[in-house]
Order: C-alpha cells, then sequence, then structure tokens
C-alpha cells in the first residue's frame, strides 16, 4: 500500500464549480499535511499547510483532515481557469520527510 | 527573494550516457533536496543535504546516482550510466533550517529538469 494516495483524475469542471479532491494515507507518523499546486513544467508550489484534524481555510481554499480516518481534502470554491493543474497532497513526519501522492490533474473549463 | 534555479531545463540523452543537472537553491536555505517525479506520479525523495552533509539518501540509487553539495550553497546531481527507466523530471528543492517568525514552513521548488534518456 502507498502512504499518500490520491485520486489521478483527470478531473474536469465548469468555471464557478466546487471542486473537491480527496487523499487517503496510510503512515501514521505524518503529523503534518500539505497541498501543493503543480502547473506544467513547473515545481510544486504550497497551497495549504495543516498541523491538526479539523478546517484551514485560506481565500478559496480549504483544507480537511481527519486524522481518525487517515482522510485529506481540498475544497476549491469558485474555481477559475487558473486554478487547472495538478494538485498534490502530502505528509510531513516530525522528522521532516515528505511523502507525496501521485497528484489529481485538475481542468476548470471557462 | 530569487526562487531556486535549475539547469538546464531539458536533457535528452541516450541510454548508457552520463548527464549532470545543476540547483542553486534559495540564499540561506541550508537544506536542500533533490526529487525525482516519473510522469503522473508524485515528487520522490532522491537525497537531502543539511548544509553540505548528506541527510537522507536511503531511496538514491547509489550504484548509478550521485550528488554533492560543496560549501553548503550549488548542488550537483548526476546520472551514469543513464537507463531508460531514469526519464523524469529532477526536482531541487529547498528551505530554511530554522524559521523565522512569519517563514512558511514549506520547500520552495525549482522549475525541474526534464530529462529524456532514448
Amino acid at each position: 500500500q502507498k502512504e499518500v494516495e490520491q485520486d489521478p483524475g483527470p478531473l474536469s469542471v465548469p468555471e464557478g464549480a466546487i471542486v473537491s479532491l480527496n487523499c487517503t494515507y496510510s503512515n501514521s507518523a505524518f503529523q503534518y499535511f500539505m497541498w501543493y499546486r503543480q502547473y506544467s513544467r513547473k515545481g510544486p508550489e504550497l497551497l495549504m499547510y495543516t498541523y491538526s484534524s479539523g478546517n484551514k481555510e485560506d481565500g478559496r481554499f480549504t483544507a480537511q483532515v481527519d486524522k481518525s480516518s487517515k482522510y485529506i481534502s481540498l475544497f476549491i470554491r469558485d474555481s477559475q481557469p487558473s486554478d487547472s493543474a495538478t494538485y498534490l497532497c502530502a505528509g510531513k513526519t516530525s522528522y521532516d520527510k515528505v511523502i507525496f501522492g501521485p497528484g489529481t490533474s485538475l481542468s476548470v473549463i471557462p | 527573494e530569487a526562487g531556486v534555479a535549475q539547469s538546464p531545463r531539458y536533457k535528452i540523452i541516450e541510454k548508457r550516457q552520463s548527464v549532470a543537472f545543476w540547483c542553486n537553491p534559495i540564499s540561506g536555505h541550508a537544506t536542500l533536496y533533490w526529487y525525482q517525479q516519473i510522469l503522473g506520479q508524485g515528487p520522490k525523495l532522491l537525497i537531502q543535504f543539511q548544509n553540505n552533509g548528506v541527510v537522507d539518501d536511503s531511496q538514491l540509487p547509489k550504484d548509478r546516482f550521485s550528488a554533492e553539495r560543496l560549501k553548503g550553497v550549488d548542488s550537483t546531481l548526476k546520472i551514469q550510466p543513464a537507463k531508460l527507466e531514469d526519464s523524469a523530471v529532477y526536482l531541487c528543492a529547498s528551505r530554511r533550517f530554522k524559521l523565522l517568525a512569519g517563514d512558511t514552513d514549506t520547500q520552495y521548488f525549482g522549475p525541474g529538469t526534464r530529462l529524456t534518456v532514448l
């Protein structure tokens, strides 16, 4: 079993839709959880960083962590064509080891 | 603040040839990472440096891959000899060792080097 799993998509939604991206993990040593966005031919960039279970909101983005079920979600409200990218979820241990999921490809259609 | 620089951006070689990638991290970032990202997969850590010392190279195929970070700044990653399965994007990332007030705890990635092995 891979440590971090995501549905690879591709996911295609109309502009303005609410997007839900999901991720599961198996490594109980993860203490921090991140969502990275990766545009084509670019390196990943951090979108959201969370430490505990619960919700964290930043503008149109909400990250949700449920440690009891080892489930992580990212919600994007009012999606825009500029949100079209691959979204990588990742877990990090207390000793700074980051494990990435395979990513979900998202297309937002104008 | 300048980002992480990598070169070359693209490289095409034949199998069994050698290749080297260069990375210049963000100024002041003591921690440097090299990742391999195969198409359709997430980045996989190859090696992590703290200044010029290796912290983790458990997933580096040491029979063909080598990396160094002289003087604790720039780093090079070398593959010799290359195999078809080495075709991937090689990402370099850096992070400040001790976070300052207001810092985000994240690795900053460069644009990557896309390697194609024929």
